[in-house]
Order: C-alpha cells, then structure tokens, then sequence
C-alpha cells in the first residue's frame, strides 16, 4: 500500500520570501509523484510531477520539487512568494495501477 | 481552464434522493476519474473508466455507481443520499488507461449539498 504524509497543514509566508511545503511518501514500487494546487472553489491544477526522471522537477509558476528516495521525501519549493500563491496544495503518490493516493493537503498563506 | 467541463456546478437534494453528476473529459482523453471532496476525509479517489470499461476502484460505497459512455462522457450516480454525502464531487481525466505516471486533469467540480 501507499500513502503520503503533508507535514504541515498549515504554512504562513510573507509576500518574496522562500516557500516550503514538505511531503513524505511510502510505496512498495517506484512511484510518480505530483503536486497539484487548489485555488479556492475551483478544481485542482497540476503543478508538476516526477516519473523517475530527472531528481530535480520544474513546475509551473516558478515552483520545484526535489525527489530525495532516502529520505521518501518530494518537497515543493520557491524561491519567492507571491500573493497568487495563496491555495491549497496537495502532493500526491501513484504507483503502476494509477492509484492515486491525495496528502490531507497543505494550506498556504502568504502575507503581504 | 483544464477543458474538463463538469455539471452541475452546485446541487442541493434531501435525504433519501438520488442524483446524477455529469463529467466531459478533454479532447482525445480517454480515462475518466471521480473524487470526492470532504472537509473530514480530503481527497478520495472513488472508480476511474477506461474507453468505457471500468479500470480502477476506491473508496466507492455500493450506494454510488458511474459509467462511461460511448462518446466517453462520464456519469456519477449518487442514491440514497446521506448527510455525510455532502462534498465536493470532482472529475479527472488522462489520456491513457493509467500507468502511474499519466497526469490528470481535472474539472472545476460539482458541489453536493445534502439537507
């Protein structure tokens, strides 16, 4: 089975410095990773993924993710918050058979 | 705009009812995916359609039951209807049947209200 841990539910920012949201996974196979982000009463968008390619994966909006297998870690990263960033984000884990399993998600907030 | 349209935005129905979500994946998509939305549960993923097979189960209750048409819309069909129904229902839809890696896009949802 497969799951994936959000460590905060909850991180606040101030508006042009650093974001870190933090996700660890547990899979019996090699897994995809993603993360998608969820704006307020709208549907989820994707924001990047990782299918055992480069460690290291760009997404959209200026925000990456680095899969770390030792650590079974995906965090997403940016340098510089901006207020549009202000969602829900959720990383998410699947395996082969596209189970898709959703973190309970992470809330950003970003002060101006 | 992800091209995945989903209706009715919003429906509010009683105890007892039955209801029916609609989802048109994007063009050339063939996978449909359902999911429910809960402030107490998060994300679940419900069934997944492949070319109008079904291809994966989740967490679906016997009570909810989809298919898969031939023009390769979706339905969601909800019965007897519970308190604890009340969620945000979404769509998602990807090109291939699903090999781990395939990226979903998803609709705007449709918002269930059980009164």
């Amino acid at each position: 089975a497969q799951s994936v841990t959000q460590l905060d539910s909850h991180v606040s920012v101030s508006e042009g410095t650093p974001v870190l949201l933090r996700c660890n996974y547990s899979s019996s196979y090699s897994p995809s990773l993603f993360w998608y982000v969820q704006h307020p009463n709208k549907g989820l968008q994707l924001l990047l993924k990782y299918t055992s390619a480069a460690t290291l994966v760009k997404g959209i909006n200026g925000f990456e993710a680095e899969f770390k297998k030792s650590e079974t870690s995906f965090h997403l990263t940016k340098p510089s918050a901006h207020m549009s960033d202000a969602a829900e984000y959720f990383c998410v884990v699947s395996d082969f058979k596209n189970d898709m399993r959703f973190g309970a998600g992470t809330r950003l907030t970003v002060k101006p | 705009d992800s091209g995945v349209t989903q209706t009715p935005k919003h429906l509010i129905t009683a105890t007892g009812q039955r209801v029916t979500l609609r989802c048109s994946p994007r063009s050339g998509d063939l996978s449909v995916y359902w999911y429910q939305q809960s402030l107490d549960q998060g994300l679940q993923f419900l069934i997944q359609y492949y070319n109008g097979e079904e291809r994966a189960k989740g967490n679906i209750l016997e009570r909810f039951s989809a298919q898969q048409f031939p023009d390769l819309h979706s339905e969601l069909n909800l019965s007897s209807l519970e308190l604890g129904d009340s969620a945000l229902y979404f769509c998602a839809s990807s090109v291939a049947p699903g090999q781990g890696w395939d990226t979903q896009y998803f609709g705007p949802g449709t918002r269930l209200t059980v009164l």
